[in-house]
């Protein structure tokens, strides 16, 4: 099963631009994956699908048009401009795996971005 | 919108069963799962349910000790936990998937507590 790599913590200043990466391991380059956005003391709440011909469906509801996201072999980017406040969360990237008679999600340890 | 209940605190090796109440949208045409988070950690995929129960997985963590369920006739999704650990000790989110495979739709959670 994958194994869905994120570093712990990014930054970026207020009105810059930031790109978040989530690393699938080898042999997965066709996964896509979830984005998850969790503000402090907040629940999670859907962000994009994305696989390597980029965002799969539509958004979340409620997510601005400075989110977006690529990927590119191993990698899955998610993009935001115009960083705000608001925009300061933990986030997410997950897939599921489904293998004979199993089924797992996973998910990456997430990355905490501050927005300066 | 989902609305988790029944956490609380618990001994090691008590049991406890939460539920997910849902409301604005139909019920019995949706899959679900379990996603807890423990403090300060990233999220760990707990259980899924397809919408008419017939296909059911676990995490290795809970297999064994966790039951998923759910009554479409209440619109509810349950969640019976048995045998509870220490390392059990999360916020559980009771969460629903899209027509895409996504988890779309959050409870706010419902915290467990395993400690004697």
């Amino acid at each position: 099963q994958p194994v869905l790599t994120q570093p712990p913590s990014a930054s970026a200043s207020l009105g810059a631009s930031v790109t978040l990466t989530c690393t699938l391991s080898s042999g997965y380059s066709n996964y896509k994956v979830d984005w998850y956005q969790q503000r402090p003391g907040k629940g999670p709440r859907f962000v994009m699908r994305v696989g390597t011909g980029g965002i799969v469906g539509s958004k979340g509801e409620g997510i601005p048009d400075r989110f977006s996201a690529l990927g590119s072999g191993l990698n899955r980017y998610l993009t935001i401009k115009n960083i705000q406040e608001e925009d300061e969360s933990d986030y997410y990237c997950g897939a599921d795996h489904a293998s004979g008679d199993n089924f797992v999600v996973l998910f990456g340890g997430g990355t905490r971005l501050t927005v300066l | 919108q989902l609305v988790e209940s029944g956490g609380g605190l618990i001994q090691p090796g008590g049991s406890l069963r939460l539920s997910c109440t849902a409301s604005g949208f139909t019920f019995s045409s949706y899959e679900f799962h379990w996603v807890r988070q423990a403090p300060g950690k990233g999220l760990e995929w707990v259980s899924y349910i397809s919408s008419d129960d017939s296909s059911i997985y676990y995490a290795d963590s809970v297999r064994g000790r966790f039951s998923i369920s759910r009554d479409n006739a209440k619109e509810s999704l349950y969640l019976q936990m048995n045998s509870l650990r220490a390392e059990d000790t999360a916020v559980y989110y009771c969460v629903r998937v899209s027509r895409m495979g996504a988890f779309d739709i959050w409870g706010q959670g419902t915290m467990v507590i395993v400690s004697s």
